[in-house]
């Protein structure tokens, strides 16, 4: 069974660009999440995505935005890059955890590496 | 108060030893808990959940959870080089849908 998939793997940007990146779940998993993990900073929750829906949104700004097609890909977009946009994303997914009780866990890509310069 | 804490090491143990990792949380309505390890450079990778008070093992690994106390743990037995990582806490509380909290991790080196 593939894994979750992310694309590209590495991407370098200046200040101000912006920037598109991609997620194929598990098969068979409706939810997909992002994450940042930016040095000494941990894992921060970005968004939050089930059955095409945008479900919960982390403490980021608007500039970072994303959507889930049909097929359950994802993308997450990032306008007016800022130098502490700097990290590695990752995305995630799950089997549905819309449902309030749900304990799926979440398995992750290899996420992709942005510099920003 | 974080909301997810761990002792962010590094923890040195020898190999063969057993390795005791620790997790605190603040939302007690937290329902869900996993563990995850995560090689430098690499991304996160779930080796354990638990759901319900008390233990749950896997191989070498043994979840503990106390929802009392707002703990829970990991034990590695038999440490191995190869569990040489970052081993991250992540709770799903009951009223923030699918979205993790994550700890800042704990560093685990374990020494031929």
């Amino acid at each position: 069974e593939a894994g979750v998939t992310q694309s590209p793997t590495h991407l370098i940007k200046t200040r101000g660009q912006q920037v598109t990146l991609r997620c194929s779940p598990i098969s068979g998993h409706t939810s997909v999440y992002w994450y940042q993990q930016a040095l000494g900073l941990g894992l921060q929750f970005l968004l939050w995505y089930d059955e095409g829906e945008e479900r919960n949104r982390g403490n980021f700004p608007p500039r970072f935005s994303g959507r889930q097609f049909p097929n359950y890909s994802s993308e997450l977009n990032v306008n007016a890059l800022e130098l502490e946009d700097s990290a590695l994303y990752l995305c995630a997914s799950s089997r549905s955890t819309a449902v309030r009780d749900s304990n799926q866990p979440q398995h992750f890509g290899d996420g992709t590496r942005l510099s920003i310069l | 108060q974080k909301e997810v804490e761990q002792n962010s090491g590094p923890l040195s143990v020898p190999e063969g030893a057993i390795a005791s990792l620790n997790c605190t949380y603040s939302d007690r309505v937290s329902q869900s808990f996993f563990w995850y390890r995560q090689y430098s450079g690499k991304s996160p990778e779930l080796i354990m959940s638990i759901y319900s008070n008390g233990d749950k093992e896997d191989g070498r690994f043994t979840a503990q959870l106390n929802k009392a106390s707002q703990y829970v743990s990991l034990l590695i037995r038999d440490s191995q080089p190869s569990d040489s990582a970052t081993y991250l806490c992540a709770v799903r509380s009951r009223n923030q849908g699918g979205k993790l909290i994550f700890g800042q991790g704990t560093e685990l080196s374990v020494k031929p």
